[in-house]
């Protein structure tokens, strides 16, 4: 049981900018920096987005993200047939002494 | 570069204890915290349990009373038993690598794991 909620889908045309968002409250994401992930169906997740706003190495700066408040989102920029995929934001949680997985984001390339 | 290796039996019957195996390559699991995420068919990723090399351990409250974690330092292995299976255990188990920073930047491949008689 999620308490991050994502959009269940999000589409957009190639070389379009998308945005996912992660809602959450002061208790998690008010509180916590979030990661995002996109995953491909049968592969590993991949981290693209770490402590809110930071891109792990070999991640193109097409990736952004960015906090405010209570809510995270995630950009793609120049939408890309690869970037086909499912997103989650995440955090870790101090006060569960786990972590905590968005409700996750299909993105869909028209 | 380390990398992750999840095995386990493909098939486990209802009431039965699943076990599965994360074999970390390329480096050691000394210095991380060790984490088992699953995705049921469907449905998305859910965070099942952590454990630190130095045995430190925590589980997502919803699995707690049925899940065990472990680390084997000598094989480099982290291991998950989860009891009591039904077919909502249904889901590709994922291992993870935090080192200690609030997020999984290495993740294995998965493995597949069908709850059924």
């Amino acid at each position: 049981q999620s308490v991050l909620t994502q959009p269940p889908s999000a589409s957009g045309t190639p070389g379009q900018r998308v945005t996912i968002s992660c809602s959450g409250t002061t208790s998690n994401i008010g509180s916590d920096p979030v990661s995002w992930y996109q995953h491909l169906p049968g592969t590993a997740p991949k981290l693209l987005i770490y402590n809110n706003d930071q891109r792990p190495s070999g991640v193109p700066d097409r990736f952004s993200g960015s906090k405010s408040g209570t809510s995270a989102s995630l950009a793609i920029s120049g939408l890309q047939s690869d970037d086909e995929a499912d997103y989650y934001c995440a955090e870790w949680n101090d006060s569960l002494n786990g972590y905590v997985f968005g409700t996750g984001t299909k993105v869909t390339v028209l | 570069q380390v990398q992750l290796q999840e095995s386990g039996p493909g098939l486990v019957k209802p009431s039965e204890t699943l076990s599965l195996t994360c074999t970390v390559s390329g480096g050691s699991i000394s210095s991380a915290y060790w984490s088992w995420i699953r995705q049921p068919p469907g449905k998305g990723l859910q965070w099942i349990a952590f454990v630190s090399s130095s045995g430190f351990r925590s589980y997502n409250p919803s699995l707690k009373s049925r899940v065990t974690i472990s680390a084997d330092t000598s094989k480099n292995q982290v291991s998950l038993k989860l009891s009591a299976v039904s077919a909502a255990d249904t889901a590709i188990y994922y291992c993870g690598r935090d080192e200690g920073l609030g997020y999984f930047d290495l993740w294995g491949q998965g493995t597949l794991v069908t709850v059924s008689s």
